[in-house]
């Protein structure tokens, strides 16, 4: 059965530093989300992506974060200068369609922010 | 804005009793519902939504907007169901999912 993945599982960086994490969609999966759980609390929605563009985002989503598509298989979270409380659980989802559809979500990616 | 509670953080039951996960949600529209499980070391996995009206595991869950919950019930729990369970909402239209701070499910022997 197909499943999104991420890399890596583990990340860790100084505040201040960009890091880029990576996801795979599924392969006909047309949406892709970003959500985020900072240990202890609930998992929140960061920004969904369609058609080579953001289609929504959360009020966590700001500047210092950005999505991409770079090619046909990727899809990237970028924190620009990373803060001790980014530190979280970013989880990467895909869905066939948008509403109605079942999302698919990946392992994860743990952040440590040091 | 949406918002779903889920009171207990974690829920501790004795293989074969009842189990029921509880959820409240308010949203001014017309929601939908999920409850979407972790089971240890794994990744979040859709359970099931209220508009499949279906069991899953066992598992059951009815959506009653009189009393905005969408509560996840099994009549005999089973070792296997220990895991973390989230309800979600996403309102009609919409893409991005609110959830719940989750309630650990602990079933004992």
């Amino acid at each position: 059965e197909p499943e999104v993945t991420q890399t890596p599982s583990h990340q860790v960086t100084q505040m201040g530093q960009e890091v880029i994490l990576r996801c795979v969609p599924i392969s006909n999966h047309l949406y892709f989300y970003w959500y985020r759980q900072i240990l202890g609390q609930k998992v929140e929605f960061l920004v969904s992506f369609y058609n080579n563009e953001i289609s929504e985002k959360s009020e966590i989503f700001d500047d210092q974060f950005s999505v991409e598509r770079p090619d046909g298989s990727n899809f990237t979270l970028k924190i620009r200068s990373t803060k001790l409380e980014d530190s979280a659980m970013y989880f990467c989802a895909s869905s066939e369609e948008s509403y109605s559809y079942e999302q698919y979500f990946g392992p994860g990616t743990r952040l440590t922010v040091t | 804005a949406q918002r779903v509670t889920q009171p207990e953080k974690l829920l501790s039951v004795f293989k074969g009793a009842p189990v029921e996960l509880k959820c409240n949600y308010s949203y001014s529209g017309s929601p939908e519902l999920f409850w979407y499980v972790q089971y240890s070391r794994q990744r979040l996995q859709l359970l099931l939504r209220h508009i499949s009206r279906e069991s899953i595991k066992g598992f059951t869950a009815d959506l009653n907007k009189g009393e905005t919950s969408f509560h996840l019930k099994k009549p005999f729990a089973q070792e296997e169901d220990s895991a973390m369970y989230y309800c979600a909402l996403r309102k009609g239209g919409g893409n991005k999912l609110t959830f719940g701070t989750g309630t650990q499910l602990k079933v004992e022997l």
